[in-house]
């Protein structure tokens, strides 16, 4: 088993460049979650998904979009990059009510 | 302030030491994580708890629903559980601490 993997990497965009950071798990998990990590501020929740087909804002939701097609794919979208959203991106996938499984990370830079 | 308090910010320690890390919330919650980040940025779950007590290995965890606290305690440390140590609380969403760096010096 892969576990949680999520694409790209890394990744450097410009202001307003859009793009898309794919999660992938292979557990049949039915929750899963973006963060971003910030130095100084820590983990916060962005979306998350506890189903097929449903999603619902977190903490910082504004400036990114999700969609949950796929019960094992959550993709997170930037429409219009902004500096302010250079940081770390963390996958995460669980049962309900259980521990989470996270993925590797993505290094997203915006200049 | 902030929904959920660890301390210490950051622990030095030699090998062997008893290791406690704490961790304070101010909102009802369905459950409490421990989560491991070893420098490169890894992140592992731990331990996920909505009472009492959990054990794993040297590590323990704890909490106190009454009193809104939970505790990791690691025993005999090594300089391998050096590493960032998050507390999360789970309502219908997660909200986390800023995490402990823990050092633990041969």
């Amino acid at each position: 088993n892969a576990g949680v993997t999520q694409t790209p990497k890394f990744r450097v965009l410009k202001t307003g460049q859009s793009m898309t950071l794919l999660c992938a798990q292979d557990m049949n998990h039915e929750y899963m979650y973006w963060y971003r990590q910030d130095p100084g501020m820590g983990l916060r929740l962005i979306h998350y998904s506890v189903g097929e087909g449903t999603t619902a804002k977190g903490e910082v939701p504004d400036g990114y979009n999700v969609s949950r097609l796929k019960k094992q794919n959550f993709l997170l979208g930037l429409e219009s990059a902004a500096p302010s959203q250079t940081s770390v991106y963390f996958c995460a996938s669980s049962y309900p009510r259980h521990e989470q499984f996270f993925g590797p990370g993505t290094r997203l830079t915006v200049l | 302030k902030n929904e959920v308090e660890q301390s210490p910010q950051n622990l030095t320690a030699q090998e062997g030491e008893f290791i406690t890390i704490n961790c304070s919330y101010s909102v009802g919650i369905s459950a409490l994580h421990w989560l491991q980040q070893h420098p490169g940025g890894g992140i592992v779950s731990l331990f996920m708890l909505s009472s009492g007590k959990k054990k794993h290995g040297r590590l323990i965890a704890t909490i106190n629903i009454q009193e809104k606290h939970s505790s990791l305690h690691i025993t005999a440390s090594h300089p391998r559980d050096s590493a960032v140590y998050i507390c999360a609380v789970e309502r219908y969403d997660m909200r986390f601490g800023a995490g402990t760096r823990l050092t633990v010096k041969p």
